[in-house]
């Protein structure tokens, strides 16, 4: 059973131009969602994140968005950069304290071509 | 910012060996460490969390006498995978958080194959 799906296994985007991952998830009891990037034989890295209590969050060309009652998050890029390049991992947070853990969706591999 | 170093990066042995994979947090102390493993093309699947100082808590499917987890202090995690199958070929993931409510920051993985 997927929890957190991202439905689009691969997506291309232009220089300069937005690049918009998508991210749905079904536990309502989730309470804070991240985005990592992922470059092959490396470990995740984290990019930004949003709690459950907001529905925007920004860091320079990252922007994340969440959608509670649909229970869709989306991470926006832009201007997406050749850098930009890798898979991207949306990841939701349940349980608390200690006991808290993520759960990954499948990820999405974002190219960006010149 | 926090950095998450995992040892070694890739390991080739023959069956029925046991591997053990380090991870370190460098600059931060990791109250929580968790294992993922990663089959090609899917996501990461969490194995298991340990807190310093506790026994780690496995996932459903995932045999804790297999892939042993010692935390024993707050930079470093280990997991031994004993007896090693070809089936346990995988990536696995090392990740490490300070308190609850931060970020998990991740190693770099290490691509074990048995033969």
């Amino acid at each position: 059973d997927q929890q957190v799906k991202q439905n689009s296994p691969s997506l291309s985007v232009q220089e300069g131009r937005i690049s918009i991952l998508n991210c749905d998830y079904t536990n309502s009891m989730f309470d804070y969602f991240l985005w990592y990037k992922k470059y092959p034989a490396e470990g995740p890295t984290f990019l930004i994140s949003i709690s459950s209590i907001k529905d925007k969050n920004e860091d320079g060309r990252f922007t994340v968005f969440l959608n509670k009652s649909a229970k869709h998050l989306s991470l926006h890029i832009v201007p997406s950069q050749p850098g930009d390049s890798a898979v991207y991992f949306c990841a939701a947070k349940g349980g608390t304290g200690t006991a808290s853990k993520l759960t990954f969706g499948t990820g999405t591999r974002l190219q960006v071509t010149l | 910012g926090a950095v998450v170093s995992q040892h070694p990066s890739r390991v080739i042995c023959k069956s029925g060996t046991s591997v053990k994979i380090e991870c370190r947090s460098l600059d931060f102390q990791a109250t929580t460490m968790f294992w993922y493993r990663q089959f090609p093309k899917q996501s990461l699947m969490l194995m298991a969390t340990s807190n310093e100082g506790s026994k780690a808590t496995y996932e459903q499917g995932v045999e804790k006498d297999k892939f042993l987890i010692n935390h024993a202090s707050l930079t470093l995690s280990t997991l031994t995978v004993t007896s090693a199958h070809p089936e346990d070929s995988s990536f696995y993931i090392c990740s490490a958080r300070g308190q609850p409510n931060q970020p998990q920051h991740f190693g770099d993985g290490t691509r074990l194959s048995i033969l």
